[in-house]
């Protein structure tokens, strides 16, 4: 069965801080990785894959299939990026695919 | 483009009501799929639908829950009876095609159960 861990309920920084947000996954394939963020009173949207291996508004994510993790990194935190942020994961083929599976969830506060 | 669609966005009912909740997915986009999201839980798949055949329902309690997608676009989820456990956010979510990767999300619709 796959199952994406979260860790950290809540994380806080200050302004300018560096962030992780930590994601491990545990899936007998070869999976797809996503980070999703919900703002503040918005819909749950898509920040980055992690096959495109971009930068999205100075996050990356690097997968590591030996520690089988999908952590979330941004060197500057700003206060715009107070947020609640979801690992999730997808099966990359059958019928179900693109099924996702989330963690649950990290609430991240960027204090000024 | 319009986003996904849902109503209503709140619904209070007792326990052993029923409830139905309406998606309106992007035009054109193919896959649609319901999660249940409790408070501090992440989103939980309930149901996908591939234009109007279910591909995956696995999660689906379907001796209460049910779902339909008919002509392939708009589809509901309707709780008969509903319980008390059911309380959360019901998001609709749909994809554009097969080999698209990203899901764009409804508001939700937040359920309370009394």
């Amino acid at each position: 069965a796959q199952r994406v861990t979260q860790p950290e309920k809540l994380l806080s920084v200050f302004k300018g801080a560096p962030v992780e947000l930590k994601c491990n996954y545990s899936y007998s394939g070869s999976p797809e990785l996503f980070w999703y963020v919900q703002y503040s009173r918005q819909r749950l949207q898509l920040l980055l894959r992690h096959i495109s291996r971009e930068s999205i508004k100075g996050f990356t994510a690097d997968l590591n299939k030996g520690e089988t993790s999908f952590h979330l990194k941004k060197p500057f935190a700003q206060e715009e990026d107070s947020a609640m942020y979801y690992c999730a994961l997808s099966n990359a083929g059958g019928t179900s695919y693109g099924k996702l599976t989330f963690g649950q969830g990290t609430i991240l506060t960027v204090h000024p | 483009e319009a986003g996904v669609a849902q109503s209503p966005r709140y619904k209070i009912i007792e326990k052993r009501q029923s409830v139905a909740f309406w998606c309106n997915p992007i035009s054109g986009h193919a896959t649609l799929y319901w999660y249940q999201q409790i408070l501090g839980q992440g989103p939980k798949l309930l149901i996908q639908f591939q234009n109007n055949g279910v591909v995956d329902d696995s999660q689906l309690p379907k001796d209460r829950f049910s779902a339909e997608r008919l002509k392939g676009v708009d589809s509901t989820l309707k709780i008969q009876p509903a319980k008390l456990e059911d309380s959360a956010v019901y998001l609709c979510a749909s994809r554009q095609k097969r080999d698209s990767y990203e899901q764009y999300f409804g508001p939700g619709t937040r359920l309370t159960v009394t």
